[in-house]
């Protein structure tokens, strides 16, 4: 069964920072993978969708890679601002045609 | 304006009831989902639909229900079977093939009361 991980769960940084949020997956037969921003009592909006055959795909002062061999992904944000304060959901395209999420990292960019 | 609406945006239910959340896409998407969000645990799948008059389980169907009568809408009915149904709810759409980009709708919160 096919097991999302992300990691860290909580990150704290000055605004400025560029960081890196972490994701990983079990089964590497993956379709697609697809990254999400959530804020507080609110829906999820979609950031960037990376297709199997890709390695990264890029909007703006996001870059997020995919390694399908070894399982990760990464989110890259450059140049942190306070308004990315959100949680950050990575999530896996199963075989049943379903996604499957993580539990989210939650970033707090601080003025 | 298109997109998925969900409504309502709060809903409160009283021990033993059923109730009814909307979802409604104007997208001409083929595959609509649910998903329940619990602190701490992560969306899980209720329920999803890839074509009309077709849904599948998901991980945690037991004490819902659902219907799909039209392309563009997934009603998702909680009964009074589900013994924890105080959760954020969301539906989802997505056009085409697995894999292909899903859209989230804003979200109905249920509190039982």
């Amino acid at each position: 069964k096919q097991e999302v991980t992300q990691i860290p769960a909580a990150l704290s940084v000055p605004e400025g920072e560029n960081l890196v949020l972490n994701c990983s997956f079990t089964d590497s037969a993956i379709y697609n993978l697809q990254w999400f921003r959530q804020d507080p009592g609110k829906g999820l909006t979609s950031l960037l969708l990376i297709q199997s055959s890709q390695r990264e795909q890029t909007s703006g002062r996001l870059n997020a890679s995919l390694d399908k061999s070894s399982g990760r992904s990464t989110l890259y944000i450059a140049a942190s601002q306070p308004g990315d304060s959100a949680t950050y959901l990575c999530a896996v395209w199963g075989s049943q045609g379903n996604l499957i999420f993580g539990k989210g990292t939650k970033l707090s960019v601080k003025p | 304006d298109g997109g998925i609406t969900q409504s309502p945006k709060y809903l409160f239910r009283k021990e033993g009831q059923n109730v009814t959340l909307s979802c409604e896409q104007n997208l001409n998407h083929d595959a609509m989902y649910w998903y329940r969000q619990d602190p701490g645990q992560g969306l899980r799948l209720i329920y999803y639909s890839q074509i009309v008059n077709d849904f599948q389980k998901g991980d945690i169907a037991e004490g819902y229900s659902v219907s799909r009568e039209k392309k563009e809408s997934f009603p998702l009915t909680v009964t009074s079977a589900q013994k924890n149904p105080t959760a954020f709810y969301l539906c989802a759409s997505r056009w085409g093939p697995s894999g292909a980009e899903a859209f989230f709708g804003q979200g109905t919160r249920l509190t039982v009361v």
